[in-house]
């Protein structure tokens, strides 16, 4: 059974820093998703990552794919209050009918 | 405006009362998936559904059903609730490539 982690679980930092967050799994990616959840609503796919190496930004976030597509990191660069949400990875099973996704982290911004 | 809709946003109901919470999506999707969230444990996929009459269970299916008459609906049941089952339940859909969309969540309570 996979096992997708995601540290850290809870983190709070003020408005205008930065913040790394990771998501390691047991097994080999087959592809991995980056959501974030904000409180009331679904999540909201924010990147796709598939090939190992592979760097993608998005305004602030940088999201960066391990080599061995085993791990995936999320860099917020000054971090606003827009940012608080719960943000989750998930990996795309075979055939694609499910997403495996991990338990999250929870990010809160202070003003 | 392109949504999946769930059905309430909130209920309470006792142990043993059969509940239907519904889903519709307006985007002419094939795909469509329930998952419960449970603090901790993360999104667990309970069903899916390929295509209308194509239903498949999914990781946690134990205790719910689930039918596809049309495309647009993909109503979850529970026909005899029990407290292990309050939770947070998603629906989603996806089509032609776009990505997961999920609704905004029912929040469910057995007491």
């Amino acid at each position: 059974t996979q096992l997708l982690e995601q540290s850290p679980q809870f983190l709070s930092i003020q408005e205008g820093e930065n913040l790394t967050v990771y998501c390691n799994s047991s097994s080999v990616f087959s592809s991995l998703q980056w959501y974030r959840q904000e409180p009331g609503e679904g999540p909201v796919l924010l990147v796709t990552v598939v090939t190992g190496g592979e760097v993608k930004k998005l305004k602030r976030l940088t999201f960066q794919f391990g080599d061995a597509r085993k791990d995936s990191s999320l860099h917020i660069t000054a971090a606003q209050p827009g940012d608080t949400g719960l943000y989750l990875c998930a990996d795309i099973t075979t055939g694609a009918n499910n997403l495996f996704f991990g338990t999250g982290t929870r990010l809160t911004v202070i003003p | 405006e392109a949504q999946v809709t769930q059905n309430p946003r909130y209920l309470i109901t006792v142990t043993g009362k059969k509940l239907t919470v519904t889903c519709s999506q307006n985007m002419n999707h094939e795909y469509m998936s329930w998952y419960r969230q449970d603090p901790g444990l993360g999104l667990r996929q309970i069903y899916y559904s390929m295509n209308v009459e194509v239903t498949d269970k999914g990781d946690v299916p134990e205790g719910y059903k689930v039918s596809r008459k049309e495309k647009r609906n993909f109503p979850l049941i529970l026909e005899s609730p029990s407290p292990n089952q309050t939770s947070l339940y998603f629906c989603a859909s996806r089509g032609g490539g776009s990505p997961l969309h999920f609704g905004n969540g029912t929040r469910l309570t057995v007491t």
